[in-house]
């Protein structure tokens, strides 16, 4: 059964800094999904990553994925306040089947 | 479109009564899901539809939990008797198919007392 573990469960960053979001898989995996949530909201689609080497951006935000070492990042560069959301990656178990193991999620708050 | 639609956004119950999710996916999306979040165990997949076939149901907690999809555009997620355990925000998502995002609806907040 896929497990995904992200690294941090929370993250406290000043604005304008750098950081990195880890996702990692327990097996084969090729396609990899970044979902954003705001406190007491539904989820909202970052990225889909469909295959090795994928890389996607979106603002101050990029996520890529490494399926030989089973690890996706999400990349937060020059943050602001309104990146502060909890950020979930979720791995596929099966190709072909659609069903999406959510990882433990990232509470990420930006200090202004 | 207007979005996955769930109703009601908020339920409180006492322990014992049935509890009925609705759900309406996006027109056009062969893909339904119901997922349940807790502080505790996070996000759970309960189950899923395809072409309104329950593919997997593996999730779901235990017998009395049970879930429908009549037609394309409709799914309920039952759970009778309720149980204070069962106190959570369940989201149902759909998706056009597979390696496809999902679309979240947002979610009911189930109490039960």
């Amino acid at each position: 059964e896929l497990k995904v573990e992200q690294n941090p469960l929370f993250l406290s960053m000043q604005e304008g800094k750098n950081y990195t979001i880890y996702c990692n898989y327990s097996t084969t995996s090729d396609r990899l999904y970044w979902y954003r949530q705001d406190p007491g909201k539904s989820l909202e689609s970052l990225f889909v990553l469909l295959s090795n080497g994928a890389v996607k951006q979106e603002g101050r935000l990029m996520a890529s994925l490494d399926t030989k070492a089973r690890l996706s990042t999400l990349h937060i560069t020059a943050a602001v306040h309104d990146l502060s959301a909890t950020y979930f990656c979720a791995g596929e178990s099966n190709f072909g089947n659609e069903k999406l193991t959510f990882g433990t999620g990232t509470r990420l708050t930006i200090i202004p | 479109d207007a979005g996955v639609i769930q109703s009601p956004r908020h339920e409180v119950t006492e322990m014992g009564q049935e509890v009925t999710l609705r759900c309406k996916p996006i027109s056009g999306h062969n893909s339904l899901f119901w997922y349940r979040q807790t502080m505790m165990r996070g996000l759970e997949l309960l189950i899923y539809f395809n072409n309104n076939v329950p593919i997997d149901d593996s999730g779901m907690p235990e017998d009395r939990f049970s879930a429908k999809m009549p037609n394309a555009s409709f799914s309920t997620l039952k759970i009778q008797p309720s149980e204070p355990r069962d106190s959570a925000v369940y989201f149902c998502a759909s998706s056009p198919g597979a390696a496809e995002k999902l679309f979240f609806g947002s979610g009911t907040q189930l109490s039960v007392l």
